[in-house]
């Protein structure tokens, strides 16, 4: 029972910028929202996270939709080391991070 | 600074056996959650463990269990393996406990891969 709604993969080409989507309709006032990406045969890794204010970071920014049920990813200049599974997540019933299946994202070179 | 070490990285099991697997945080974390993932599937929460208590806990069979050691780091054990068992195992650190309801972002190790035969 996701508590978020990711497009299965996505691909872009490298150097160019990626907007990765994510919904979360249901999300309390009080969570914050996640973002982790996984790369092959590693763990996941923290990327950015939020709770109302758009985020930027060195790897990457934030924006939040002004109702909080949506918020998108944005990787400025995708590279090859970018080709991830990046999850967004929020919190569930028990406040614990639930995991979806996440956004494959392919980089082309 | 090490980052979150779990050992060993892959396991071969045989069912009914026992396992134990090991995670060492960052220094200075005092948190540490244990995840199950499956190929193909994202990450299952387990356990999480703060000063050495249990501070939440998934929704795993008893066959699984935890504890948190004074340096703060961590084992998982799991009883009476199935073949459903084979995973990757994660561990994740944290300065406190927390999840989606706080901003506190959490370090992965790489897992260690466990086959049940």
């Amino acid at each position: 029972d996701a508590k978020t709604t990711q497009p299965n993969s996505m691909e872009s080409n490298e150097e160019e910028p990626v907007h990765l989507p994510c919904n979360h309709s249901t999300i309390s006032g009080t969570d914050y929202i996640h973002w982790y990406r996984q790369l092959p045969s590693q763990g996941p890794e923290y990327v950015i996270h939020g709770l109302t204010s758009n985020v930027n970071n060195r790897m990457a920014s934030l924006a939040i939709a002004e109702d909080r049920k949506s918020s998108t990813l944005i990787l400025h200049r995708a590279t090859l080391r970018d080709a991830a599974v990046y999850y967004c997540l929020t919190a569930g019933n028990n406040r614990k991070l639930i995991w979806g299946l996440g956004t494959s994202l392919a980089v082309n070179p | 600074d090490a980052g979150v070490t779990q050992s060993p990285t892959h396991l071969i099991k045989t069912r009914g056996q026992h396992v134990t697997l090991r995670c060492s945080p960052i220094s200075g974390h005092k948190s540490v959650s244990w995840y199950q993932q499956v190929l193909g599937q994202g990450p299952q929460f387990i356990f999480q463990y703060y000063e050495k208590e249990e501070r939440g806990r998934g929704n795993f069979p008893d066959r699984f269990s935890a504890r948190q050691f004074p340096n703060y780091s961590s084992e998982l054990n799991v009883n009476a393996l199935l073949l459903g068992d084979s995973a990757l195992y994660l561990c994740a650190s944290s300065l406190e406990p927390g999840q989606g309801g706080t901003g506190y972002g959490y370090t992965f190790g790489s897992g260690t891969r466990l086959t049940v035969v």
